[in-house]
């Protein structure tokens, strides 16, 4: 059975700092990996996905996330946060190739940007 | 496109009343479904409907019943609720399942709270 573990359940982060929030995941066959995230009193938005290729992936608004199959690990980087990353971010992972797209969502980390 | 639509937004229920949480898309996607999303323990697939006229049990499906009315309508009922039902309840729907992966995209959700 897939599982995902999220580390942290939360990360306070000054603005213009840094910031890692690590996710883990076990599987027996290949997977999907996603980040969501989940603004105040809103539903999920896809972040970024990885389906296969180049391991590092990237969104729109300067996350990155980068596939360590070794490690079994998709965490994920933004190298300067701003106040409006505030948000809960999920680490997902779905079946590969042949699967059906059934999520197995982990258990949320919230982020919590600070002026 | 309003994309992922639920309601009712907010919904207070007494033990052992019932009740129909409703879902429609309008992105003509053929997969549906329906997850709980607990504090510290992230999203939870309750049902799913990977077509117009079939039904699916995730995670979590015990207390709950599922009708795909059609093809943009996919309702969670709720036939005698339990306090340990009071979750956020969301709504996605996806392109189809099958061999590629197709994103979710999910409603505003519902807040249930049972007394």
């Amino acid at each position: 059975a897939q599982s995902v573990t999220q580390l942290d359940s939360q990360v306070p982060v000054f603005e213009e700092a840094p910031v890692e929030l690590r996710c883990n995941y076990s599987s027996s066959v290949s997977v999907y990996l996603f980040w969501y995230v989940q603004y105040p009193n809103q539903g999920l938005q896809l972040l970024l996905k990885y389906l296969s290729g180049s391991t590092l992936v990237e969104s729109i608004n300067g996350f990155e996330a980068e596939f360590n199959k070794s490690q079994t690990s998709f965490h994920l980087r933004k190298p300067s946060v701003h106040i409006s990353d505030t948000a809960e971010y999920f680490c997902a992972v779905s079946p590969g190739p042949g699967g059906y797209n059934k999520l197995i969502f982990g258990a949320g980390t919230r982020l919590a940007v600070h002026p | 496109n309003a994309g992922v639509t639920q309601t009712p937004k907010f919904q207070v229920l007494k033990t052992g009343q019932s009740m129909t949480l409703q879902c429609a898309q309008d992105m003509n996607h053929n997969s549906m479904y329906w997850y709980r999303q607990d504090p510290g323990m992230g999203l939870r697939l309750i049902y799913y409907s990977a077509s117009e006229g079939t039904t699916d049990k995730g995670e979590v499906p015990n207390g709950y019943n599922v009708s795909r009315l059609n093809k943009r309508e996919f309702s969670l009922r709720l036939e005698s609720a339990a306090p340990s039902q009071t979750s956020v309840y969301f709504c996605a729907s996806s392109r189809r399942q099958g061999k590629s992966y197709n994103e979710q995209f999910f409603g505003p959700g519902t807040r249930l709270t049972v007394l």
